[in-house]
């Protein structure tokens, strides 16, 4: 899987919007982005995906951009339960067909102040 | 609630002493998979299970010894585990572009 660089921590106020970003300059033309974020003492939990375009779900926007060498996990409004940490992952489209591997990095940590 | 179970939530355990692990979802999920969070360090991958088949070996050394007695269930089993097993290990499952975790258990070796 290509590699994915993130701050190592971020903070953000309260109710604020909060920028995420990720580098992945060798991301493949079949690789998804993937972003799942872990708050503490709990499992990860999915966040949300894309391949080209800008997504966008109840939880988050994802904002790829036009060369896919970077995108942007974003928050709207940040809350104190977002406070978590945030990883950006790439997935083959094609690899391990019927399952679906993640290779965690070390994320960013997301702090929000009140 | 994520819909992926994990008992025990925590455990303690000398080394030479036998447990196990479970893991159980009902999500209709084909594929599970057990991975390793030790503090400091990223996710690491262990196995993986398709339709009850193991499909991926991470290298993990025999003391972990994981079992897909079904689709909805997953268990690993440890034996003789040195203090450097210590970790929170996770369960998932996966359907799609999405995978499912457990809250995890903490294991501790002493």
């Amino acid at each position: 899987d290509a590699k994915t660089t993130q701050p190592n921590s971020m903070e953000s106020n309260e109710e604020e919007p909060v920028h995420l970003p990720c580098n992945h300059s060798t991301i493949s033309g079949t690789d998804y982005i993937h972003w799942y974020r872990q708050l503490p003492s709990q499992g990860p939990e999915y966040v949300i995906h894309g391949l080209t375009s800008n997504v966008n779900n109840r939880m988050a926007s994802l904002a790829i951009a036009e060369d896919r060498k970077s995108s942007t996990l974003i928050l709207h409004r940040a809350t104190l339960r977002d406070a978590a940490v945030y990883y950006c992952i790439l997935r083959d489209r094609d690899s391990g067909a019927g399952s679906y591997q993640l290779t965690f990095g070390k994320g960013t940590k997301l702090s929000v102040i009140p | 609630e994520t819909g992926v179970t994990q008992t025990p939530r925590h455990l303690v355990m000398g080394m030479t002493n036998k447990k196990s692990l479970k893991c159980e979802q009902h999500l209709g999920h084909n594929a599970m998979y057990w991975y390793k969070q030790s503090a400091k360090k990223p996710l690491e991958l262990m196995f993986v299970y398709n339709f009850k088949e193991q499909t991926e070996n991470n290298s993990v050394p025999s003391r972990f010894s994981p079992e897909c007695p079904n689709s909805s269930h997953l268990f690993l089993h440890l034996h003789t585990l040195q203090p450097e097993d210590s970790a929170l290990y996770l369960c998932a499952s996966s359907r799609g572009q999405e995978a499912f975790f457990g809250q995890g258990t903490r294991l501790t070796v002493v």
